[in-house]
């Protein structure tokens, strides 16, 4: 059971390019969400999709798209990288959008905006 | 706003003691989840316990258990038995009122355990 799966692991962008973080679920989970992790910011939400087809704005949502074409996929574009968009990205998700539920994270993305 | 308080950047405790990580937290709900994360040097987000706010005991995972006061908004995770492979930061979460599974993360713990 592959549990949330991100790729890459590892990037180094120039600023300007664009790129794409994939996420992939197993679980048929409905929930999905992506957070960025910066030095002492703990993790922020950057957007959030509660089934196929709907997404929502989280937290820190500028500079970044989602889509949820499927129940299993959820990924991330970076239209134009800028540096301040150096960080680490971690998709998560859980069986339903409820309160209560505990979310499954990737083992993330660290992203490098030169 | 709902806001999650980790007030304490880093923590050391010796192998086999027993520490304490404090969180506090903010909300005007009445019933509510509050979840204690780890994450180690290998980066992975791990649930460790989670904790409702309707209930009045304290939730247990084994080593880890909660010190959970509603009426302080207060939520302490106690690791007994400190073992090495505790070494990890550590992240309070909360979800905000009518957020639904949208966490808000403390700022976080570095919790070492000296040999």
């Amino acid at each position: 059971n592959a549990g949330v799966t991100q790729t890459p692991k590892f990037q180094v962008l120039k600023t300007g390019q664009s790129m794409t973080l994939q996420c992939a679920q197993d679980m048929n989970h409905e929930y999905m969400s992506w957070y960025r992790q910066d030095p002492g910011m703990g993790l922020r939400l950057i957007h959030y999709s509660v089934g196929a087809g709907i997404t929502d704005q989280g937290e820190v949502p500028n500079g970044y798209n989602v889509s949820r074409s499927t129940t299993e996929d959820f990924p991330l574009r970076l239209l134009s990288a800028a540096p301040s968009q150096t960080s680490v990205y971690f998709c998560a998700s859980s069986l339903t959008g409820g309160s209560n539920q505990p979310q499954h994270f990737g083992d993330g993305t660290r992203l490098s905006i030169l | 706003a709902q806001t999650v308080t980790q007030s304490q950047p880093e923590m050391s405790v010796q192998e086999a003691e027993t520490v304490t990580l404090s969180c506090t937290y903010d909300t005007s709900e009445n019933n509510y989840y509050l979840f204690w994360y780890k994450q180690p040097p290998s980066r992975q987000m791990i649930l460790v316990i989670r904790q409702e706010a309707y209930k009045q005991q304290n939730a247990t995972e084994n080593r880890f258990s909660v010190n959970f006061q509603k009426a302080a908004k207060s939520f302490s995770l106690k690791i007994s038995d400190s073992q090495l492979g505790d070494t990890a930061m550590y992240f309070c979460a909360f979800p905000p009122a009518g957020a639904n599974s949208k966490l808000t993360f403390g700022k976080g713990i570095t919790l070492s355990v000296r040999p």
